[in-house]
């Protein structure tokens, strides 16, 4: 089944303490971005990555770390949380965008959802 | 930064009406997708459209694409339960970024 897999679903954590949401996609795909997603404000790029090695900012990226060592996998690091960085966290991935008259997304395959508390 | 700006924040009807989520932004884009999530899970894809003026249809779900591709509108017909959720649209702009709105939260009540 193609799927994208975040892990863990639910975290709790202490101002400070490093942690690693991992993300993995069985799909082949090259694309892959991390998401924030706070009421009222919708989903907020963090990070993506276009292939193996190559990573880029997105909207909110302060405080976040990520790598992509292999093509299926794509993990979200926060060195130091803090609780501002409370939220509900998606990993997504799709084919490459394309270039045809215009920039045009293919589908945004999404994983279940991360929900961290940064106390 | 490109702003999408989706309407109603929230809407909450009876089975059996219409309604309609407008999706706008002041920037052209190049392609909008819309997305429904359901609690406790991702986004999942319900339509692309590309072409100024584009309608698709998804059984009772009629989505346009302005004809200055700044905007989007999307139709429910005869509204059922199972189309509660929350709405998000999504436009890919100039900087081959997604840029997603705030969302539309949309309550069907049997």
């Amino acid at each position: 089944e193609a799927q994208v897999t975040q892990n863990p679903r639910y975290l709790i954590t202490v101002t400070g303490k490093k942690l690693t949401v991992t993300c993995s996609q069985n799909m082949n795909h090259e694309y892959m971005s991390w998401y924030r997603q706070d009421p009222g404000l919708g989903l907020r790029q963090i990070y993506y990555s276009m292939n193996v090695e190559v990573t880029d900012k997105g909207d909110v990226p302060e405080g976040y770390k990520v790598s992509r060592k292999e093509k299926r996998n794509f993990p979200l690091i926060l060195e130091s949380p803090s609780p501002n960085q409370t939220s509900l966290y998606f990993c997504a991935s799709s084919l490459l965008p394309s270039l045809a008259g215009g920039w045009s997304y293919n589908e945004q395959f999404f994983g279940p959802g991360t929900r961290l508390t940064v106390l | 930064t490109q702003l999408l700006e989706q309407s109603p924040q929230f809407l909450s009807i009876q089975e059996g009406e219409n309604l309609t989520v407008y999706c706008n932004s002041s920037s052209v884009f190049s392609s909008l997708q819309w997305y429904r999530q359901e609690p406790g899970e991702g986004p999942v894809l319900l339509v692309t459209v590309v072409t100024g003026g584009e309608v698709k249809k998804l059984k009772r779900l009629t989505f346009q694409f302005g004809d200055a591709r700044k905007d989007s509108s999307l139709h429910i017909t005869a509204a059922q339960p199972g189309d509660t959720g929350l709405y998000l649209c999504a436009g890919a702009d100039s900087n081959y970024q997604l840029i997603w709105g705030a969302g539309t939260k949309l309550i069907i009540k049997p």
